[in-house]
């Protein structure tokens, strides 16, 4: 399984920028960062994806490492709505179109 | 454009019974994964077809299969079942064979074994 490596929470202020890292230092050149998050009784959702550029979206920025062993998404104003569970994975070439989750950074959102 | 659906959303089963589960991907889309989500083991990977071939499977016992149909809507059951089954079954559909795509996830199946 392609590992990823992110804290078990984080906390952030309403309406501040929250910046959510994850480590794949075993990351290989074809593997794709994903981001999803999970909303509490529904299922993930994407948010972001890349490969080696930083990548934005009208969710969030994606900020990669120049050797890719690390990530970062950014939310840029947080919101109430943003309190879920964030999945960082990596998506290998090899190993079909699923997805090997990890334990996630549960954010909270503070008013 | 319909997202993924998945029936029943609810469904409680006693121990030893037989349970199969539905999921229809997102029109035009041929890769359908399922997962298995616990409180103690997180979502973990159950098995993943892509046009009606199982390409990979998790680490699970064979009670655990699946299929998927030529209008790419797939089935899972779980035969014999256990107290341990007891979970938030989610399937995702995805447009290609591809990681450079995102996937699509359902609500979820909610399975209570007693």
């Amino acid at each position: 399984d392609a590992k990823t490596t992110q804290p078990n929470s984080m906390e952030s202020n309403e309406e501040e920028p929250v910046h959510l890292p994850c480590n794949h230092s075993t990351i290989s050149g074809t593997d794709y960062i994903h981001w999803y998050r999970q909303l509490p009784s529904q299922g993930p959702e994407y948010v972001i994806h890349g490969l080696t550029s930083n990548v934005n979206n009208r969710m969030a920025s994606l900020a990669i490492a120049e050797d890719r062993k690390s990530s970062t998404l950014i939310l840029h104003r947080a919101t109430l709505r943003d309190a879920a569970v964030y999945y960082c994975i990596l998506r290998r070439t090899n190993t079909g179109n699923q997805f090997y989750f990890g334990t996630g950074t549960s954010l909270t959102v503070i008013p | 454009k319909a997202g993924v659906t998945q029936t029943p959303r609810y469904l409680i089963k006693t121990r030893g019974q037989q349970v199969t589960l539905s999921c229809s991907p997102i029109s035009g889309h041929r890769s359908v994964s399922w997962y298995q989500q616990t409180p103690g083991q997180g979502l973990q990977f159950l098995f993943e077809y892509f046009s009606e071939t199982q390409r990979n499977k998790g680490n699970f016992p064979g009670r655990f299969s699946g299929r998927q149909f030529s209008n790419s809507r797939s089935e899972m059951n779980v035969s014999t079942l256990e107290l341990g089954d007891s979970a938030l079954y989610l399937c995702a559909s995805s447009p290609r064979n591809t990681m450079n795509t995102e996937a699509f996830f359902g609500q979820g199946t909610r399975l209570t074994v007693v």
